[in-house]
């Protein structure tokens, strides 16, 4: 059975990083073709896809925010982190991870996260 | 970036009812879209991938379609199970972009 869960701070302030984690189970990053995503959602509004790891350690960004965020994963490849430098308001949102069908860069999110809220505020 | 316009924003139907969302896409992505349903409160759920392909444990009442760049999700026999808000992905080309929800209600 494939589960995967977010953690974060909850509330951090305009210009700190945000770091998140997506522990996970029922898969293994280190198995070929394995790719874990990260997407957000603002209150009310529609989704956006931020950043994805593979098994092999490869990295995919969105550009509109690709000098802002960090992905990695830990040595046993159960866990994938996400940090988000000088955040501001418009950071506030749900962040989900979700396990991608990934093939030579196109795929689909099969299994996601049941999501974590971030709020900035001063 | 590839834009994703999904109509209608909002959808009230009745039980039973044929149900139909689309997702226009700026440019050829091929068969790379894929259908989630997000009810609320909750995360996304894979409904369609592949633009027709069903995702295991889905109803048969949901299929997807494609003419050209405009793909289709269609509910066949829409259930009160069913309310939530649809999304779009193309994930063709990056950044994977999402369309703008469909809000499903009951009539």
């Amino acid at each position: 059975q494939v589960t995967l869960k977010e953690s974060g701070p909850g509330m951090l302030q305009p210009s700190k990083t945000l770091s998140l984690t997506c522990s996970f189970s029922g898969f293994s990053l280190s198995t070929s073709g394995m790719v874990v995503s990260w997407i957000r959602q603002p209150s009310g509004k529609s989704l956006e896809w931020l950043a994805a790891i593979d098994w092999d350690g490869d990295k995919y960004y969105n550009p509109s925010l690709k000098s802002r965020l960090t992905v990695s994963k830990d040595t046993s490849n159960t866990q994938v982190f996400l940090k988000i430098t000088s955040v501001d308001i418009a950071d506030t949102a749900t962040y989900y991870c979700a396990r991608t069908v990934f093939n030579y860069g196109r795929g689909y999110f099969d299994y996601w996260g049941q999501g974590v809220m971030v709020t900035v505020s001063s | 970036d590839i834009q994703m316009t999904q109509s209608p924003a909002s959808l009230s139907a009745s039980l039973e009812e044929i149900v139909t969302i689309t997702c226009q896409a700026s440019q050829d992505i091929g068969n790379w879209l894929s259908w989630y349903q997000q009810k609320p409160g909750k995360s996304p759920q894979l409904l369609i991938y592949g633009a027709t392909s069903l995702a295991d444990g889905v109803p048969s009442r949901f299929s997807g379609s494609r003419s050209g760049t405009q793909y289709s999700l269609k509910i066949s026999r829409l259930q009160v199970e069913d309310i939530g808000i649809y999304y779009c992905l193309q994930a063709y080309s990056a950044p994977w972009t999402f369309g703008g929800g469909t809000k499903l209600e009951l009539k």
